[in-house]
């Protein structure tokens, strides 16, 4: 059965410093869309990405976040400048139709 | 703004026994409901959904949901409970054109042998 895989599992980066997280969704999807989860706390919303736009963001998603789809299988999620406050767990998600979400495995990321 | 409610931080069930897991939902439509667990290290997986038809929707693992709509809620259900269902579970509501999913806060359950 086709599954969202993200890379890498676990990142662990300075304060300050750019990091990239990848993520290949299902192939036939077409709907994208990252959360994060940081520890203890819910699963929160951060953007969807649909017709090589992204269609919603929420207030997290600042300008020190970015996303792309470089090719036809990747879709990353790129934080510029890294905070404290950035460190969790960032979940990829894809859909076919908008209904049901595939997760990734996600990747834990820890600011230093 | 559509979102859902939680109300048990960790709900304790002992191995065999029924388990609920509860959770209301606010929304100015039809809601689009689901239900996500997250095992330990492990990414959210999808349990069930509700979008219309019969109130109660059975999912992966044995786990089933009733939709009452004159409550508001959408909780979660097993006849009999395994250890290996302890986990985090979510609850979360469909919102916006863009099908953007609104998460709980979560529910720990803690299944005891």
């Amino acid at each position: 059965e086709p599954e969202v895989t993200q890379t890498p599992s676990h990142q662990v980066t300075q304060m300050g410093q750019e990091v990239i997280l990848r993520c290949v969704p299902i192939s036939n999807h077409l709907y994208f869309y990252w959360y994060r989860q940081i520890l203890g706390q819910k699963v929160e919303f951060l953007v969807s990405f649909y017709n090589n736009e992204i269609s919603e963001k929420s207030e997290i998603f600042d300008d020190q976040f970015s996303v792309e789809r470089p090719d036809g299988s990747n879709f990353t999620l790129k934080i510029r400048s890294t905070k404290l406050e950035d460190s969790a767990m960032y979940f990829c998600a894809s859909s076919e139709g908008g209904r049901i979400r595939e997760f990734g495995p996600g990747t834990r990321l820890t600011v230093t | 703004a559509q979102s859902v409610a939680q109300p048990e931080d960790q709900v304790n069930v002992a191995e065999g026994n029924p388990l609920t897991v509860k959770c209301t939902y606010s929304v100015s439509g039809n809601p689009y409901l689901f239900w996500y667990v997250q095992y330990p290290n492990r990414g959210l997986q999808f349990l069930l959904k509700y979008i219309t038809g019969d109130n109660l929707v059975k999912g992966s693992y044995g786990f089933e949901a009733e939709f009452n709509k004159s409550q508001t809620s959408f909780h979660l259900k097993k006849p009999s409970a395994l250890v290996s269902d302890s986990a985090l579970y979510f609850c979360a509501v469909r919102e916006g054109r863009d099908d953007k999913i609104i998460f709980g806060k979560g529910t720990r359950l803690h299944i005891l042998p």
